[in-house]
């Protein structure tokens, strides 16, 4: 499957591949993280989160990957579909912990 | 229901209108966010409220005024806006304490002429 180790902006994968979208946060107090996909001309949706006292957590087809030490998130995407494609942003709390912030995002396009 | 609903979808208003952009849930979320979405950015974090009562504006100008009535609404008042503030407005809420069930509306589109 395709993956990247640092953020990327886009990731091109076939359908069928595994994907990972990586993310970097800023706030080492954040103990909340989640990952949301935007489709074009809609808001962002859930996906997933963790909480900070975990360092995987899965749910259907998609897994989620904390690690604290370097301050990194990771969203695997099993068995990628073309419906999969859209922007995806991880979010964590903000400083005073009171809202979500976004990263930069990374757009998937999946090809059949 | 474990929505978020926002009205208008679309809005198309004049640099000496004045229009307000409405958002509404029922689950109960005592938090309440509005985000700003230019195309191929994230969302910017605008206004918090926790229990009806605005906790965070990040330095956001005056022509924007938020305002929440009650538990299950929130408004954006708009005024004198300038073609730059065209983008797309973002709505959520969730639980206070841990900002459990964040959850977004589908947004409202709007265009300053």
């Amino acid at each position: 499957g395709e993956s990247v180790g640092l953020h990327l902006p886009t990731l091109s994968v076939q359908e069928g591949d595994n994907s990972i979208i990586n993310c970097a946060y800023s706030n080492s107090a954040s103990d909340y993280f989640i990952w949301y996909k935007q489709e074009s001309g809609k808001g962002p949706q859930f996906i997933i989160d963790i909480r900070s006292n975990m360092d995987k957590r899965q749910g259907q087809r998609v897994t989620v990957l904390l690690n604290k030490t370097v301050k990194h998130l990771s969203l695997q995407i099993a068995a990628t579909q073309p419906g999969d494609s859209a922007v995806y942003f991880c979010a964590e709390k903000d400083q005073a912990g009171t809202a979500l912030i976004f990263g930069k995002g990374t757009t998937l396009s999946v090809s059949s | 229901d474990t929505e978020v609903t926002q009205t208008p979808k679309h809005l198309v208003m004049g640099m000496t209108n004045k229009k307000s952009l409405k958002c509404e849930q029922h689950m109960g979320h005592r938090a309440m966010y509005w985000y700003k979405q230019k195309a191929k950015k994230p969302p910017e974090l605008m206004f918090v409220y926790s229990y009806e009562k605005l906790s965070i504006n990040e330095s956001v100008p005056s022509r924007f005024s938020p305002e929440c009535p009650n538990s299950s609404l929130l408004n954006l008042h708009l005024h004198a806006l300038q073609p730059e503030d065209s983008a797309l407005y973002l709505c959520a809420s969730s639980h206070v304490t841990d900002l459990y069930g964040y959850t977004f509306g589908s947004g409202t589109r709007l265009t300053v002429v």
